[in-house]
């Protein structure tokens, strides 16, 4: 099972910033948080990770909260192109296959005009 | 390539049939996943490789899902006698090794009827 806890969905205006959250709280201290995002009829993406510091890279930004057991991603300026279904996933950093990347259902994120 | 490229990209196969799917990871991957992404849900992890070496097959759902990489490079998942339960998106992952190097594929569209 996942170990994290995200929204169905969530709609979003076109330029505005989009939040995401996620819920992990049984995260182990060795676990990253990962953002992958899955547009239609493709495979999914990576986005973005960290593990305990807020990360910013040129798709988006990750805020971790202090106790690491939730994380919000942030697309700062939403565009159609960003609608697809956003993953949150916990895992450690290397590992073979203990790397496995372990999704639940995500967030559908739909941005309108 | 550029990418992953895995094919056919659409697989109509008549149950009972049976069907080879197959992954071109990016050329010196070390590590490919092979994931089952039912409709409406988050890929699940079936199998991960480490060069030619299948390491975990913890995720095959049954004995008639076999998976190889004979030489390290290309891979092919193989179904035998399909149900329509195997209906579902397949997709491939490769990555050089490590936290954020995993391409997908777009995937693998099997449909049993």
């Amino acid at each position: 099972d996942a170990k994290t806890t995200q929204p169905p969905s969530m709609d979003c205006a076109e330029g505005r910033a989009a939040n995401l959250p996620c819920n992990h709280s049984t995260i182990s201290g060795n676990e990253y948080v990962y953002w992958y995002r899955q547009i239609h009829s493709q495979g999914p993406q990576y986005i973005i990770h960290g593990l305990k510091n807020n990360e910013t890279n040129e798709m988006a930004s990750l805020i971790i909260t202090e106790d690491r057991k939730s994380s919000t991603l942030i697309l700062p300026h939403a565009t159609l192109r960003d609608t697809a279904v956003y993953y949150c996933i916990v895992r450690v950093e290397y590992g073979g296959s203990q790397g496995n990347l372990i999704f639940g259902k995500g967030t559908k994120l739909s941005v309108k005009p | 390539g550029a990418g992953v490229s895995q094919s056919p990209r659409y697989k109509v196969a008549k149950r009972g049939q049976d069907v080879a799917l197959r992954c071109d990871p990016i050329s010196g991957h070390v590590s490919l996943f092979w994931y089952q992404q039912a409709l409406g849900q988050g890929p699940e992890f079936l199998t991960y490789f480490q060069n030619e070496a299948q390491l975990d097959k913890s995720g095959l759902p049954s004995d008639r899902f076999f998976a190889e990489r004979p030489e390290g490079s290309v891979s092919t998942l193989k179904i035998q006698r399909t149900q329509q339960e195997d209906s579902a998106v397949y997709l491939c992952a490769s990555s050089p090794g490590g936290f954020r190097g995993y391409t997908f594929g777009s995937g693998t569209r099997l449909t049993v009827v």
